[in-house]
């Protein structure tokens, strides 16, 4: 069975410095994963998808993600936190199906 | 092109009551995910509606049931409400059944009282 989990629950960053969200997912088959981001009081918004053409994902807002399957990871980065970055964060994974699978969610505060 | 929308944007209920959430699909899309997510918590998925047929559920009981229409548009039918139903109600479109995108609207969120 597929599933998500997001190794933070509160991650806390200086604008400017970088941002990690961590991912790891358990799978026996290449897996579909994905970001979203959802702002207080808003709908989910897809920042970047990973389908197996290429580990290296980019993604909207500056954010991009690499898949590591001998990690099992999929990772959040970006070089430089904005404070309109500040949301929280879901590394989603989706089975056979279509059902997505989202993980606990990571709450991203960015400091002045 | 319109995005998912998603009515009414709140609504409260009492303990026992119906509800009608409603979801429009991003122009093109046929296939409407529903997702109920708790306070502080990820969404879970109750069922998916491909071509106005039930394309999958997940672990929600009966009295969660949907529809969707020939424009593809869905609703989401919840009888009998219960305190735990209190969420936000995602609805997601995607084209073509599952393998595509999901675009998820703003969401419904219920009270129940």
């Amino acid at each position: 069975a597929q599933s998500v989990t997001q190794l933070d629950s509160h991650v806390s960053v200086s604008e400017g410095t970088p941002v990690l969200l961590r991912c790891n997912y358990s799978s026996s088959y290449s897996p579909s994963l994905f970001w979203y981001v959802q702002h207080p009081n808003k709908g989910l918004q897809l920042l970047l998808k990973y389908t197996s053409a290429a580990t290296l994902v980019k993604g909207i807002n500056g954010f991009e993600a690499e898949f590591k399957k001998s990690e099992t990871s999929f990772h959040l980065t970006k070089p430089s936190a904005h404070m309109s970055d500040a949301a929280e964060y879901f590394c989603v994974g989706r089975k056979e199906g279509g059902k997505l699978i989202f993980g606990q969610g990571t709450e991203l505060s960015v400091k002045p | 092109e319109t995005g998912v929308t998603q009515s009414p944007t709140h609504l409260i209920k009492t303990r026992g009551q119906q509800v009608t959430l409603r979801c429009s699909s991003q122009s093109g899309h046929n296939t409407v995910s529903w997702y109920q997510q708790a306070l502080g918590q990820g969404p879970q998925f109750i069922f998916q509606y491909y071509r106005e047929e039930e394309n999958g559920r997940g672990n929600f009981p009966p009295r969660f049931s949907g529809l969707q229409f020939p424009n593809y548009s869905s609703e989401l039918n919840v009888n009998a409400l219960e305190l735990d139903d209190s969420a936000l109600y995602l609805c997601a479109s995607s084209l073509e059944g599952y393998q595509e995108t999901q675009y998820f609207g703003p969401g419904t969120r219920l009270l129940v009282l």
